[in-house]
């Protein structure tokens, strides 16, 4: 069964320091990978997304990848109060009709 | 741009009565279309996507149906609601890939 998996957290950080959050997937086939930040009660928007191995940079945000060791992190920079949400990872197989494998999210705090 | 529209946004049913929660999607044509729920604490549950007019697949069997009446439309209907069916549910489209949400109806079953 294809899946990601995420630490569920809570992910406590200090204001200003770097929020790693990490994802593994099962799918060898899987091509792109998304990052999407749900805020508590509201619907979840998309991040970054990534499909080639390495680092993609957007801002205060940088997403990696391995597909080797078939792994995503999402690195957050200069975390801010605002930051704190849940994280939800995605994998996305062209194959698998077009559907994304959801992690079920880790939950971010980022303290004053 | 591209934009969706899910309606309404809160919603209280008592057990048994119907449902019927719309979403539409614009500036864009022939979008993968999707339907989630999201329970209190849980993750992502795929429902429903469509690939077209008329095309639906279901992902989990349950009280449940979709409908794909016009390209840019997509409707979630259930004849009678259970206490089951209470939860945030999110209507998606993707061309490739990546999925924009709507803003989601959270539904509470009384």
């Amino acid at each position: 069964q294809k899946e990601v998996e995420q630490n569920s957290g809570p992910l406590s950080v200090p204001e200003g320091a770097i929020a790693s959050l990490n994802c593994t997937y099962s799918d060898r086939g899987s091509q792109s990978f998304f990052w999407y930040r749900q805020y508590s009660g509201k619907s979840p928007e998309l991040i970054m997304f990534i499909y080639s191995n390495g680092d993609k940079e957007d801002g205060r945000f940088t997403a990696q990848l391995n597909k080797a060791s078939q792994y995503v992190s999402l690195l957050i920079r200069d975390s801010q109060p605002s930051d704190s949400a849940t994280y939800l990872c995605a994998a996305y197989n062209a194959g698998n009709n077009r559907k994304l494998i959801w992690g079920l999210g880790t939950s971010l705090a980022v303290n004053p | 741009s591209q934009t969706i529209h899910q309606w309404p946004a809160t919603l209280v049913q008592p057990v048994g009565s119907p449902l019927s929660l719309e979403c539409t999607v614009e500036g864009t044509s022939n979008p993968n279309l999707y339907w989630y729920r999201q329970a209190a604490g849980r993750g992502l549950q795929l429902l429903f996507y469509s690939v077209g007019i008329g095309q639906i697949s279901s992902e989990v069997p349950q009280n449940l149906s979709a409908s794909r009446p016009q390209d840019r439309q997509f409707i979630l209907s259930s004849k009678k609601l259970l206490l089951s069916d209470s939860g945030f549910y999110l209507c998606a489209w993707s061309l490739q890939g990546g999925y924009t949400f709507g803003s989601g109806t959270r539904l509470t079953v009384v």
